[in-house]
């Protein structure tokens, strides 16, 4: 089965504090690509990060990082020092792979609010 | 900004009308992919156009139908529109790669 689950369905907190928005799994290929997408209440969806499955590399941008680890099927992203604009609703996705035609298969989605 | 445009923004209907929605793809890009996305939901896949071709399909009825034109530009097309036809579509499109698809702003359709 080809799925994506994001546990959390909304996480509260207060600006400053560092909060990590997990991301679980699951897909026969061996090759798949996975992503995140931020979705504002604009509604466009933001690409954020791309990722393929032989790359395991941790990767730091600014105030996000993504910890991708392929033992327990987790893509994790974490906002350091979180601020007001980073409230939106985010996104994992998976590409399984080159059969799939790039179709994207979505997690439900976890609403971050920042509060000030 | 990514370059993706979708019309119309907004669009209101009547349960067994049809409706045309409309999407430009980045400069550079020949694929095009349409989502649904229900409130409170994640995105649906409807299908995908590589080079005017259909390629790769969601599980939605055939009343959910596309174009994708020379220039890679994108129609979604439903007929006999239903009360749960009202979503966000989003429109994205992707390059060579089709590795990372970029999103439009999405056309809200409502149906009454």
């Amino acid at each position: 089965a080809q799925k994506v689950t994001q546990a959390q369905t909304e996480i509260s907190v207060v600006e400053k504090e560092d909060v990590t928005l997990d991301c679980v799994y699951e897909t026969r290929d061996t090759t798949y690509y996975l992503f995140w997408y931020k979705q504002p209440p604009s509604g466009e969806l933001v690409f954020l990060i791309r990722r393929n499955s032989f790359d395991e590399q941790n990767e730091i941008s600014g105030r996000y990082s993504w910890n991708f680890q392929k033992s327990t099927s987790s893509f994790n992203f974490t906002i350091t020092a979180s601020q007001v604009v980073d409230s939106a609703v985010y996104f994992c996705a998976l590409t399984p792979g080159v059969d799939s035609n790039y179709q994207l298969i979505w997690g439900a989605g976890t609403k971050l609010i920042i509060k000030p | 900004e990514t370059g993706v445009t979708q019309s119309p923004t907004h669009l209101i209907k009547t349960r067994g009308q049809q409706v045309t929605l409309r999407c430009s793809s980045q400069s550079g890009h020949n694929t095009v992919s349409w989502y649904q996305q229900a409130l409170g939901q994640g995105p649906q896949f409807i299908f995908q156009y590589y080079r005017e071709e259909e390629n790769g399909r969601g599980n939605f009825p055939p009343r959910f139908s596309g174009l994708q034109f020379p220039n890679y530009s994108s129609e979604l097309n439903v007929n006999a529109l239903e009360l749960d036809d009202s979503a966000l579509y989003l429109c994205a499109s992707s390059g060579l790669t089709q590795e990372t698809q970029y999103f439009g702003p999405g056309t809200r359709l409502l149906v009454l």
